[in-house]
């Protein structure tokens, strides 16, 4: 079966350090994968997305992942988090449908 | 007006009433979604729209209600709703289902709260 896990519902980081935000997938074929942040009271917004070329995908506001299919991950990070990098962040896997993970909030202390 | 817009954003009706939740896009997209979201669950996928015709309903009450009359609008139509459908309601777009550009647009939302 498809299914996507991110791995802690909640990540605290202080200013200025590495943020990685974990999701594992399973996929009987080839996945599509997709990071989506949600600011509060707003919509989701597509960070990034995986779709079978170069492994390390590069999305806006500093963030990238890499996709490891020995490891059926793909972890988001971002070298340096700011204060406006909090929010929930959700970890998508495209089959016939968009299957998201249960989220990641991301709180970043001063 | 550029995206993937929502009306109202705040919605507040009781068990007994009739509302509906609007959105459009202006992406020049083909499909588009209705998601809830609530607290401490995983985004549920609700209907998919493609070129107009409803193509999944995932197990939605009949009390929720959609309708595409075109590409760019999408209605939830809200009747006898229940305190748990208290929730964000979503609405997305995408280019459609079969051109593989997969990634889906979204709205701000509808805050709903039932009382």
């Amino acid at each position: 079966a498809q299914s996507v896990t991110q791995l802690g519902s909640h990540v605290s980081v202080s200013e200025g350090a590495l943020v990685l935000l974990r999701c594992n997938y399973s996929s009987s074929v080839p996945p599509y994968l997709f990071w989506y942040v949600q600011y509060p009271n707003q919509g989701l917004q597509l960070l990034l997305k995986y779709t079978s070329a170069a492994t390390l995908v590069k999305g806006i506001n500093g963030f990238e992942a890499e996709f490891k299919k020995s490891e059926t991950s793909f972890h988001l990070t971002k070298p340096s988090a700011h204060m406006s990098d909090a929010a929930e962040y959700f970890c998508a896997l495209k089959t016939r449908k968009l299957i998201f993970g249960q989220g990641t909030e991301l709180s970043v202390k001063p | 007006e550029t995206g993937v817009t929502q009306t109202p954003r705040h919605l507040v009706m009781g068990m007994t009433n009739k509302k509906s939740l609007k959105c459009e896009q202006h992406l020049g997209h083909n499909a588009m979604y209705w998601y809830k979201q609530s607290a401490k669950k995983p985004l549920e996928l609700m209907f998919v729209y493609n070129f107009k015709e409803q193509t999944e309903n995932n197990s939605v009450p009949s009390r929720f209600s959609p309708e595409c009359p075109n590409s760019s609008h999408l209605f939830l139509h809200l009747h006898t709703l229940q305190p748990e459908d208290s929730a964000l309601y979503l609405c997305a777009s995408s280019q459609d289902l079969t051109s593989g550009s997969y990634e889906q647009y979204f709205g701000p939302g509808t805050r709903l709260t039932v009382t």
